[in-house]
C-alpha cells in the first residue's frame, strides 16, 4: 500500500540554524500539506500546496518557513532560523483531491536546542 | 472560525468495555469529519470518515455518525482491545475562502485511550 514517507525521523539542531524536513508524498497525489504537533498539544495546520504554489497557510507559517517541491517526488519544509519554540513533531500529508482524506507520514521530530 | 472539541482524557478501560469518545465541532458550511488514530511512536492514521450529515463511518469495529443537528461526531466501539490503546483525534476538513480550493484539517486536542487486560 502506498504511503507517505518522511526523513529524517528525528532532527536535532541549534537555535538559529536552518533545517530542511523532507517528505515523499504518495505518487499520484496532487495536494500536499505540513502540520505540526508541539508535545502534548493538538495537531496544527501549517501550509497546503497545490500546483506548485502555496494555496493556504496559517498564522504560524511566517517568513521563517518555506515549502518547495523541487522535483516530481519530494516536498520539503524549510525553517530558515530555528527557534526553541519550533521544537515539535512535523507531519507531512498528501491527498488526491482537495476534499478527501489526507494521508499522513510518520513525522519528523525536530528538537531545537 | 472552525474548531473541534473532544472529551478530555486520558480514558482507561478494561478489555471488552464499551468506548465512547465525544467530539463536537463548530464550522461554517458542511465540513467532512474524520477520526484519526496515533499509536505510540507512530504518525496519524485515518480511522474513519463521514462526508455528509447522517453518514456513518466505520472501520475496525469503530463507528461514528455525522450528526448535523447536534454538531457531533462521537466515536464508539462496542468492545475495546488492548491493541486499541492510542491517541484518538477528531478532525474536520474545511476549505479556505481564498478560492485556492485546498482543504485543511482542524484537529481536536486528542484523547488518550489506555485499555488494560
Amino acid at each position: 500500500e502506498p504511503e507517505v514517507t518522511q526523513t529524517p525521523s528525528h532532527q536535532v539542531t541549534q537555535m538559529g540554524q536552518e533545517v530542511i524536513l523532507r517528505c515523499v508524498p504518495i505518487s499520484n497525489h496532487l495536494y500536499f500539506y505540513w502540520y505540526r504537533q508541539i508535545l502534548g498539544q493538538k495537531v496544527e495546520f501549517l501550509v497546503s500546496f497545490y500546483n506548485n504554489e502555496i494555496s493556504e497557510k496559517s498564522e504560524i507559517f511566517d517568513d521563517q518557513f518555506s515549502v518547495e517541491r523541487p522535483d516530481g517526488s519530494n516536498f520539503t519544509l524549510k525553517i530558515r532560523s530555528t527557534k526553541l519554540e519550533d521544537s515539535a513533531m512535523y507531519f507531512c500529508a498528501s491527498s488526491w483531491d482537495s476534499y478527501n482524506e489526507q494521508f499522513f507520514g510518520p513525522g519528523t521530530r525536530l528538537t531545537v536546542l | 472560525g472552525n474548531s473541534v472539541t473532544q472529551m478530555e482524557g486520558p480514558v482507561t478501560l478494561s478489555e471488552e468495555a464499551f468506548l465512547t469518545i465525544n467530539c463536537t465541532y463548530t464550522a461554517t458550511g458542511y465540513p467532512s469529519l474524520f477520526w484519526y488514530v496515533q499509536y505510540p511512536g507512530e504518525g496519524l492514521q485515518l480511522l474513519l470518515k463521514a462526508t455528509k450529515a447522517d453518514d456513518k463511518g466505520s472501520n475496525k469495529g469503530f463507528e461514528a455518525t455525522y450528526r448535523k443537528e447536534t454538531t457531533s461526531f462521537h466515536l464508539e466501539k462496542g468492545s475495546v482491545q488492548v491493541s486499541d490503546s492510542a491517541v484518538y483525534f477528531c478532525a474536520l476538513s474545511h476549505s479556505s475562502y481564498s478560492g485556492a480550493g485546498s482543504y485543511q484539517l482542524t484537529f481536536g486536542k486528542g484523547t488518550k485511550l489506555s485499555v488494560i487486560p
